[in-house]
């Protein structure tokens, strides 16, 4: 069964780091999406990604975060210099269409756990 | 603004001991109601997508049911891996491009 998979599993970063995510989407998939889940709270919007724009983003989602799509396969995300509430577990998540019904149901990946120290 | 709230937060059940978790939503105009399980640590699972009230979709030992204001997951005969987080989520009519709004979940334990 096709799957979103994203690596790296588990990142420790510094304080002020940049760090990348990484995440290869359902291969027929057009929809994009990155969410986050700080441990015990709500899984969170951050933005979503189509024909290689940002059409959607939360509050969240400021100027220290980006993404992109560098080829065909990947999609990353991109903090430039991350701070201690960033910490998280961060989930990629991609969907065929974004229309009514079944084309647009949003399939997850398994997450990549970030811990800023 | 969206909201979905879920209850009950903990629910622990015997095998066998059937039950529900509900989900109720406000939203401008709902396009979907979905259900995810999701294990510690884990990413969510995609259950169901609900689009209309009345609608209902079974897979397995789970049911769901969508009316207009609130959606309702019933368990069956639960068995110890049905133990996870059940998440509910909502894509509203405002919203561009498929985005969730997500409840904080159900934690289910089902003890042998």
């Amino acid at each position: 069964e096709p799957e979103v998979t994203q690596t790296p599993s588990h990142q420790v970063t510094q304080m002020g780091q940049e760090v990348i995510l990484r995440c290869v989407p359902i291969s027929n998939h057009l929809y994009f999406y990155w969410y986050r889940q700080i441990l015990g709270q709500k899984v969170e919007f951050l933005v979503s990604f189509y024909n290689n724009e940002i059409s959607e983003k939360s509050e969240i989602f400021d100027d220290q975060f980006s993404v992109e799509r560098p080829d065909g396969s990947n999609f990353t995300l991109k903090i430039r210099s991350t701070k201690l509430e960033d910490s998280a577990m961060y989930f990629c998540a991609s969907s065929e269409s974004a229309g009514d019904y079944s084309g647009n149901t949003i399939y997850f990946g398994e997450g990549s756990w970030l811990t800023v120290v | 603004e969206d909201q979905v709230t879920q209850s009950p937060e903990a629910l622990r059940l015997q095998e066998g001991e059937s039950s529900s978790l509900n989900c109720s939503y406000t939203v401008s105009g709902l396009r979907g109601l979905f259900w995810y399980r999701q294990d510690p640590g884990k990413g969510p699972e995609f259950l169901f997508t609900l689009y209309s009230a009345g609608e209902e979709k079974e897979k397995e030992r789970l049911k769901a049911t969508l009316t207009k204001k609130e959606s309702f997951l019933h368990i069956t005969a639960p068995k110890p891996e049905d133990s996870a987080t059940y998440l509910c989520a909502v894509q509203a009519g405002g919203s561009g491009y498929s985005t969730l709004t997500f409840g904080k979940g159900t934690m289910l334990l089902v003890s042998p």
